[in-house]
């Protein structure tokens, strides 16, 4: 079935990196755009990243602007998120999730991962 | 950015009511307005996409509407299984965003 499964996250001091990884499997990873989406505790859902199917287009949220890289491995079926400059405001759980198409901003997330907890603390 | 304002916050209702969430964007969206639902703990699930399309696998009871900059989610008769967080969210420009969430709670 089709499945994304996030790794990577845990705790990090402030300032520090983390990448996150997100293994995708049950449908063919690279003729679909991709995203990050993340979660602070107790609040709503703030949209991260997305890339194309090949990589070549990458849009970010205002948020995470010149400190997070998003990217893609096509031939081991793998979204990455590399996260700089970590700040307390980024501790959140990170979800990975599928557009159903390979590139159309329009489009909603139809499966999403069970995700990965990323907490930035001293 | 465009912004999302879900009404209301938090609802309380019993199995068998029919319940309506409303998410209202601040600038024209056409259809590109999809609905999630959220339980604790787990990853949000889609229900509804361009504003009234449901998602495969998604029961019938849950149906949307609207086009423009005001839409609704409908559950025609609650489910035990129904009490959650729904989010609503635009598609129709970069960045992505959502409402705010209702939460739905047992009366």
């Amino acid at each position: 079935q089709v499945q994304l499964v996030e790794s990577g996250g845990g705790v990090v001091q402030p300032g520090r990196s983390l990448r996150l990884s997100c293994a995708a499997s049950g449908f063919t990873f690279s003729s679909n755009a991709m995203h990050w989406v993340r979660q602070a505790p107790g609040k709503g859902l703030e949209w991260v990243a997305v890339i194309s199917y090949d990589g070549s287009n990458k849009y970010y949220g205002d948020s995470v602007k010149g400190r997070f890289t998003i990217s893609r491995d096509n031939s081991n079926n793998t979204l990455y998120l590399q996260m700089n400059s970590l700040g307390p405001e980024d501790t959140a759980v990170y979800y990975c999730a599928k557009s159903p198409r390979g590139w159309s901003i329009k489009d909603p997330f139809d499966i999403w991962g069970q995700g990965t907890m990323v907490t930035v603390s001293s | 950015d465009i912004q999302m304002t879900q009404s209301p916050s938090s609802l309380s209702a019993s199995v068998g009511d029919r319940v309506t969430f409303t998410c209202r964007t601040s600038q024209s969206i056409s259809t590109y307005l999809n609905w999630y639902q959220q339980k604790p703990g787990k990853a949000p699930k889609l229900l509804i996409y361009t504003a009234s399309s449901l998602q495969s696998g998604v029961p019938s009871r849950f149906s949307g509407s609207g086009s423009g900059t005001d839409f609704t989610l409908t559950i025609s008769s609650l489910q035990p299984e129904d009490f959650a967080t729904y989010y609503c969210q635009q598609s129709y420009s970069i960045p992505v965003t959502f409402g705010q969430g209702t939460k739905l709670e047992i009366k």
